[in-house]
């Protein structure tokens, strides 16, 4: 069965450098998501990607995030300059329409 | 935007015993999904049910629309079943709104 898959699992970044996550979605799938999860706490909206650009963006998604769908399979986020607030597991997701949303396995970024 | 109220917060449960949790949500949806996360972090769908019944094993939901809750029943539940239960909604655009979460725990 097709999935989403992540890369890396973890990362562990210092304050103020730059990350990029990434997410390969279902190969027929159009519409393509970034969450995320604050420890013990519940899954936030991030972005939504759909015809190569931003069709939706939550508050937490500011200035420092970046999402590029570089080539026809990989769909990246990138955090300019972290903070330790940006410690979290990052989740991809994907979907055909806007219907039943795929979740990746998630990578967990730890800003120290 | 659209509050999504999970109820109970916790479950412990002795291994067999079955359960339902519960997804409030404040206003009309057109996607509802439920989520289990395993202890490693996973997010494994369970469930796309923006009305209407379905059943996976032994699992089932529930979505009365008109109302605005969602059921999910756990049947004879096993260790394997422990983890956090997340209910979410889209009622505009394309982005899931998560529950708090239901945390299960299963005895043998």
């Amino acid at each position: 069965e097709p999935e989403v898959t992540q890369t890396p699992s973890h990362q562990v970044t210092q304050m103020g450098q730059e990350v990029i996550l990434r997410c390969v979605p279902i190969s027929n799938h159009l519409y393509f998501y970034w969450y995320r999860q604050i420890l013990g706490q519940k899954v936030e909206f991030l972005v939504s990607f759909y015809n190569n650009e931003i069709s939706e963006k939550s508050e937490i998604f500011d200035d420092q995030f970046s999402v590029e769908r570089p080539d026809g399979s990989n769909f990246t986020l990138k955090i300019r300059s972290t903070k330790l607030e940006d410690s979290a597991m990052y989740f991809c997701a994907s979907s055909v329409t806007k219907d039943t949303q795929y979740f990746g396995p998630g990578t967990r970024l730890t800003v120290l | 935007g659209i509050q999504v109220e999970q109820s109970p917060p916790d479950l412990i449960l002795q291994e067999g015993a079955n359960s339902t949790l519960r997804c409030n949500f404040s206003d009309s949806v057109n996607n509802l999904q439920w989520f289990h996360q395993n202890p490693w972090g996973q997010l494994i769908n369970l469930f796309y049910i923006p009305s209407g019944t379905k059943q996976n094993g032994r699992l089932s939901a529930t979505t009365v629309a008109t109302e605005r809750y969602s059921l999910l029943y756990i049947s004879s539940s096993q260790t394997t079943d422990s983890g956090v239960y997340f209910c979410a909604v889209m009622n505009a655009g394309n982005m899931l709104t998560f529950g708090g979460g239901t945390r299960l725990m299963v005895k043998p």
